[in-house]
């Protein structure tokens, strides 16, 4: 199994206050992705990073932030969470654009 | 616009039932496509890449085909350990090639 970890595995906050999820990889890959997965839309690209610093929008980007500070580390933040943004995260990582990426086991985020 | 459709969207089959799973997209030119398979509570995993019609890939009692429009997974006398949701993603040879485009899964069932 690819390493990669993600945490917390499980969060429960409230509307308006800050959440920041974590991904750590330890397979040294470049490229690295947020994901969230809601029944009835399947798998939503937020953010990825192409390398140390880099990053760039997904698909559904508003109301998240990324940073890379480090190869191995990659945080989520929302700013101020909203119910809509209840969901599972998941983080995956690949070593070329082109090939298959590796997923964690995701975060399970409720904000209530 | 780019689209990946995965059919049925729930499978239930007996133990030693074989079958096939459907992928069909439509997409601006085909970089690669993805099979994965989802436990629940768990990311997906990797399990093929094709890259061309025509082209095949086998794991224990999976095998992946690929023509110009669709993709099936067929599955060989399936054991109850095979249940699972199997996801189906597109990468495009157009514009951002980091992104995929993921269909909603099928989710197979198998029976003792």
């Amino acid at each position: 199994d690819a390493g990669i970890t993600q945490s917390p595995r499980h969060k429960v906050t409230e509307t308006g206050t800050p959440v920041t999820l974590r991904c750590h990889q330890t397979e040294n890959h470049r490229y690295m992705y947020w994901y969230r997965q809601d029944p009835g839309h399947g798998l939503r690209l937020i953010h990825y990073s192409y390398g140390v610093k880099d990053t760039d929008k997904g698909e559904v980007s508003d109301g998240y932030s990324v940073s890379r500070s480090k190869t191995e580390d990659f945080l989520l933040t929302l700013e101020s969470a909203t119910s809509s943004q209840t969901s599972v995260y998941f983080c995956a990582i690949s070593e070329d654009p082109a090939g298959p990426q590796h997923f964690g086991d995701g975060t399970r985020l409720s904000i209530l | 616009e780019d689209q990946v459709t995965q059919s049925p969207e729930a499978l239930r089959l007996q133990e030693g039932e074989s079958s096939s799973l459907n992928c069909s997209y439509t997409v601006s030119g085909l970089r690669g496509l993805f099979w994965y398979r989802q436990d629940p509570g768990k990311g997906p995993e990797f399990l093929f890449t094709l890259y061309s019609a025509g082209e095949e890939k086998e794991k224990e009692r999976l095998k992946a085909t690929l023509t110009k429009k669709e993709s099936f997974l067929h599955i060989t006398a399936p054991k109850p350990e095979d249940s699972a949701t199997y996801l189906c993603a597109v990468q495009a040879n157009a514009g951002n090639n980091r992104k995929l485009i993921w269909g909603l899964g099928t989710s197979l069932a198998v029976n003792p």
